[in-house]
């Protein structure tokens, strides 16, 4: 079936690195990549997705490319901020929405 | 417009009761959906209900779980007979239908702890 794998954490980075998350993933067909996002006390919320191969999705600096060829969603941003510590989830959606084990990032200042 | 509601924000219970959770997904969306979030886990898919179409139980884990969705709207998770293992939060998310791109909006949870 339908699976997703990223990294484990805990992250701990200072304020302004670059930050990685990776995330791989095995399904059939085509699936739509998501990252979502859960800050400490909220709920879960859509960071960005991509939902065909070579696209790229962005948000709040943040970016995810589909990449096909390696069954990759690695989640970047050039300079993490504090406010950036929250728990980051990769996604796929098949027939129904899978989710990795998540990973969390700590921002320090 | 309001968010996803769930209620109650927490739950504690006996081993043995049984719980109901309630969610409200945002008015319009057709599509409903169940996770359970154990500590240290990602999120496991229960229960997923389309309109009026059979709902996909595939990841309900035991008969004690069920779940119903009345008039297309609010939604209940019932927990029969429930085992500490059960302790979770328990996530309701919908979306506007079930495609590859909408995005699913989730609720605050109910963090469920059987004693």
């Amino acid at each position: 079936g339908n699976s997703v794998t990223q990294m484990e954490g805990p992250v701990t980075l200072s304020e302004e690195a670059f930050l990685t998350i990776n995330c791989t993933y095995t399904a059939t067909g085509y699936p739509s990549l998501f990252w979502y996002v859960q800050y400490p006390g909220e709920g879960l919320q859509l960071l960005l997705k991509a939902t065909k191969a070579d696209d790229k999705g962005s948000n709040k600096g943040f970016e995810a490319t589909y990449r096909k060829e390696t069954t990759s969603f690695h989640l970047e941003k050039g300079s993490v901020q504090v406010s950036d510590s929250a728990v980051y989830f990769c996604a796929l959606y098949g027939n129904k929405l899978v989710f990795g084990a998540g990973t969390i990032l700590r921002v320090k200042s | 417009g309001a968010g996803v509601s769930q209620s109650p924000s927490n739950k504690v219970t006996e081993k043995g009761k049984d719980v109901e959770l309630r969610c409200d997904p945002i008015s319009g969306h057709t599509a409903l959906y169940w996770y359970r979030q154990s500590l240290g886990q990602g999120l496991e898919f229960l229960i997923y209900f389309q309109g009026n179409s059979a709902p996909d139980k595939s990841g309900l884990p035991s008969d004690r779980f069920s779940a119903e969705r009345t008039g297309g709207s609010v939604s209940t998770l019932t927990i029969q007979r429930t085992q500490q293992e059960d302790s979770a939060v328990y996530l309701c998310a919908s979306s506007l239908a079930d495609s590859r791109s909408d995005e699913q909006f989730f609720g605050p949870g109910t963090r469920l702890t059987v004693l």
